[in-house]
């Protein structure tokens, strides 16, 4: 059974990084499919961040794209989230997740960890 | 980007209803359409994906619909489980979702 599991601070300052993990059980993923993240507020709902295959192609939010970066670890099996220069617009619950056909659709979730932004 | 639209953004039925929720996107987006159910402090779980297609262990009470820029999911008999919100999200490009129907108890 393939599970997510993201970890990280719960609190970023604003102008800071936000940095978050995803560890993944069940599946290696240099084995295939892509792999990101997707974040959600009360305001502005689902909101997909970016992308990447399980080859290092890279694929961003292009309203994000300035301020994010994904990376991946193959030999900890887990990928990883930066986002820089942070405001409490930024303040969500963060989500990585498993794409399937290419970012198609989001067979696999991680539980989520809410990231606050404030001083 | 691709606007997503759904409606009704809430509503409230009871065990054995039909269902009926829709998606319109701002443009055609031929069949890539995605539907996900999500449970308070739960992440969201994937329903339907290419419009149509029933996700692995999804009862099949729940069905989908749609192509170019209008799609429906179909929930043929409510069950207790079933009270959540729904999003549509589309894969024709940046991905996109919808706003979300919830699904309350009348």
């Amino acid at each position: 059974q393939v599970q997510l599991q993201e970890s990280g601070p719960g609190l970023v300052k604003p102008s800071e990084t936000l940095s978050l993990t995803c560890a993944v059980s069940g599946y290696s993923i240099s084995s295939g499919y892509y792999w990101g993240w997707v974040r959600q507020t009360p305001g502005k709902g689902l909101e997909w961040i970016g992308s990447m295959s399980h080859s290092g192609s890279t694929y961003y939010n292009p309203s994000l794209r300035s301020r994010v970066s994904l990376s991946v670890d193959t030999s900890k099996n887990q990928f990883s989230l930066n986002l820089r220069f942070v405001t409490a617009a930024d303040t969500a619950v963060y989500y990585c997740a498993r794409g399937s056909s290419g970012w198609s659709h989001l067979d696999y979730w991680g539980q989520g960890t809410l990231v606050t932004v404030s001083s | 980007d691709i606007q997503m639209t759904q409606s009704p953004s809430s509503l409230s039925t009871s065990v054995g209803d039909r269902v009926i929720i829709t998606c319109r996107a701002s443009q055609s987006i031929d069949n890539s359409l995605n539907w996900y159910q999500q449970k308070p402090g739960k992440a969201p779980k994937l329903l339907i994906y290419a419009a149509s297609s029933l996700q692995s262990g999804v009862p099949s009470r729940f069905s989908g619909s749609g192509s170019g820029t209008y799609f429906t999911l179909t929930i043929s008999s409510l069950q207790p489980d079933d009270f959540a919100t729904y999003y549509c999200q589309q894969s024709y490009s940046n991905p996109t979702f919808g706003g979300g129907t919830k699904v309350e108890i009348k």
